[in-house]
Parts: structure tokens; sequence; C-alpha cells
């Protein structure tokens, strides 16, 4: 049980575009998500937190207007990288919890090519 | 703010053997979680270990075990009999209360040497 999935694993988008990552939690229902940013060989740094049907909550230094993040349903967020350029490329990685519990259960992420 | 560190970039270990990751943190909370997470090629995140701060008792999982010394906020890694498989980047992460954001370290690459 409590399976993350993302989609799409791998996207390469021009720059200007947008992109939308979907991240879903496949057997249970995630009150909050979290999505991270990862460069190679570095850490994983949170950039918003999502509560299902409000607004997300995006850590200091994250653009909130490029970095658009949205939790619909309790089973459903995604983050779209609006106008996207180079400097966006990344690995993107989701996680969900049930809230009241310790564990975050973490998606596959997504590698993001901005050319 | 909480921080983690860990202060060795890389580690390797022959087939076998033990080999210990380092991991310090700074909180003022009294009660709160320990992980650490496993990241293999794949770059997907695997829950190793965690531990819950009230507890005083070292946190198992089969070859993994883990050394919580909550005054020196230190919580390092055993893995016992390494295994080729084990072979990933190691986070170790602190979570204020249930639900709430991990803060990761900086990651220790591991490489088991056959």
């Amino acid at each position: 049980g409590a399976v993350v999935s993302q989609h799409p694993s791998r996207v390469i988008c021009k720059s200007g575009t947008s992109v939308k990552i979907e991240c879903r939690s496949l057997d249970f229902q995630a009150t909050t998500m979290f999505w991270y940013r990862q460069f190679p060989k570095q850490s994983l740094m949170l950039m918003a937190t999502s509560n299902e049907g409000s607004k997300a909550t995006y850590e200091q230094g994250v653009e909130k207007d490029k970095f658009l993040i949205n939790h619909a349903s309790l089973t459903l967020s995604t983050l779209t990288v609006t106008s996207a350029h180079p400097e966006d490329s990344s690995f993107y990685i989701c996680s969900a919890s049930t809230g009241g519990h310790n564990e975050q259960y973490f998606g596959p992420g997504t590698r993001l090519t901005v050319t | 703010a909480q921080t983690v560190t860990q202060s060795q970039p890389e580690m390797s270990v022959q087939e076998a053997e033990t080999v210990t990751l380092s991991c310090t943190y700074d909180t003022s909370e009294s009660n709160y979680y320990l992980f650490w997470y496993k990241q293999p090629p794949s770059r997907q995140m695997i829950l190793v270990i965690r531990q819950e701060a009230y507890k005083q008792q070292n946190a198992t999982e089969n070859r993994f075990s883990v050394n919580f010394q909550k005054a020196a906020k230190s919580f390092s890694l055993k893995i016992s009999d390494s295994q080729l498989g084990d072979t990933a980047m190691y986070f170790c992460a602190f979570m204020k209360t249930s639900g709430s954001r991990l803060t990761f370290g900086e990651g220790t690459q591991l490489t088991v040497n056959p």
C-alpha cells in the first residue's frame, strides 16, 4: 500500500512554455502533499506544502507565480512550471502524507529539461 | 529552524562488511521524528528506518540499525552485512510533528564494493 505516482516521469519542453506535473496517491487519501526539487548529487529542497482545498504554502525564495501548485482533491496535486527556462531544469519529487502519521510517501520523480 | 548535517559526502565499504553513516541535527523540540532514506540510482526515495524521539530504544530493521543519542542530537545509521544493492545516496531527515515537513541532510553517497 501507500503508493504515490508522478506523471510524466520525464518531460522536455521549450523555453517559455509551461509544463504540468501530476502527483497522485493511488491507494490512500493524502491530506498534505509536498513538492521538492533536487539538483544532481544534492539533497531534496522543499518548494511548497499543499493541503487539499487550500492554497499552497511556499518556501522562502520559491516564486509562487512561477511554480503553481493545485491540490484539488485528496488524491491529486499538480505542479505547473510556468514560462519555463533552462534554469528550471531539475528533478521534481512529490510526497504525500495522511496527516497525523509520521511517514511521507514519495513519488518516483519527474525529470524536467527545458531547452 | 531545524538543521540536519551529514558530514560524510561519500563513503565506501566492502561487501559483507559493516558501515556507519553519521547524522547530527539541531532542534529545540523535545519530541520529533528522525528518518533515514535511501535513494538508489533510480532516484526513488525509500524509507530505511525511522525513530521517534520519545522512544529510548534504538530502531532496527533487519540489517539496518540506528544509534540515537538524543542529548548529543546524533542519529547514525549502521548497515551490517553490506550488499551491492545498498549502493545509494542516503539521506538523514527530521520531522517536527506528524504530517509536517521533512528537513533533509546533504546526503552521503555509499558505494558497496564487491
